[in-house]
């Protein structure tokens, strides 16, 4: 199977929360990312956590880590339309320097 | 620049014939990525540039396909007699530090092979 695991679409009305989430499968991860992808764009980082956090909060996104289950999520308070995008979730594993990434999750964003 | 930079942006070519990529990098990143991204899928690595350390070529899906870089500066990726699976979008990354936690991408360079 996959590395990092994400499901493929999410849909979600405008003001509304969106989760995203994300499963990774070994443990020695040290950084995980989002990433979010607008069509025709490259990708922007939008944030990361290191393997000893459990939670970073950055103005409206808030990434939760579990460890033990192998999860990450990016929570995005009043999501806009602005925020349609596909969003992928990378690992770095530990003694490595190279990202693996998701095959990411399309946001939409609907009124 | 501010950014990753790569060029072209967009570059037809015909099945058969050699293409170059160049990436810059942000200034001062020592580490440098190569990502393929075929349409509607997630990002294949290529190739990792770590300051003057031998690259990490074991993402290079095959001996047509090679990159270069010259010390902490500009990369360039050379896909030879290419194919029409070769479409894809190639991207670029750059990072400061060798344990890669902010890692910055270009916009990337689409490439069609008709």
């Amino acid at each position: 199977g996959e590395d990092v695991e994400q499901s493929l679409f999410l849909s979600v009305r405008e003001g509304d929360s969106s989760v995203i989430n994300c499963t990774y499968t070994d443990s020695s991860s040290t950084y995980l990312y989002w990433y979010k992808q607008e069509p025709g764009a490259g990708l922007q980082l939008l944030t990361y956590i290191f393997s000893n956090m459990d939670m970073k909060q950055d103005q409206r996104l808030t990434v939760l880590l579990n460890k033990k289950d192998k999860h990450l999520s990016l929570r995005i308070a009043d999501t806009q339309t602005g925020d349609s995008a596909i969003y992928f979730c990378a690992e770095i594993l530990g003694g490595s320097y190279i990202p693996t990434f998701g095959r990411g999750t399309s946001l939409i964003v609907h009124p | 620049g501010a950014g990753v930079s790569q060029s072209p942006s967009n570059k037809v070519t015909e099945k058969g014939k050699d293409v170059e990529l160049r990436c810059d990098p942000i200034s001062g990143h020592t580490a440098l990525y190569w990502y393929r991204q075929r349409l509607g899928q997630g990002l294949e690595f290529l190739i990792y540039f770590q300051g003057n350390s031998a690259p990490d070529k074991s993402g290079l899906p095959s001996d047509r396909f090679s990159a270069e870089r010259t010390g902490e500066s500009v990369s360039t990726l050379t896909i030879q007699r290419t194919q029409q699976e070769d479409s894809a979008v190639y991207l670029c990354a750059s990072s400061p530090t060798i344990s890669g936690n902010t890692i910055y991408f270009g916009e990337g360079s689409w490439l069609t092979v008709v």
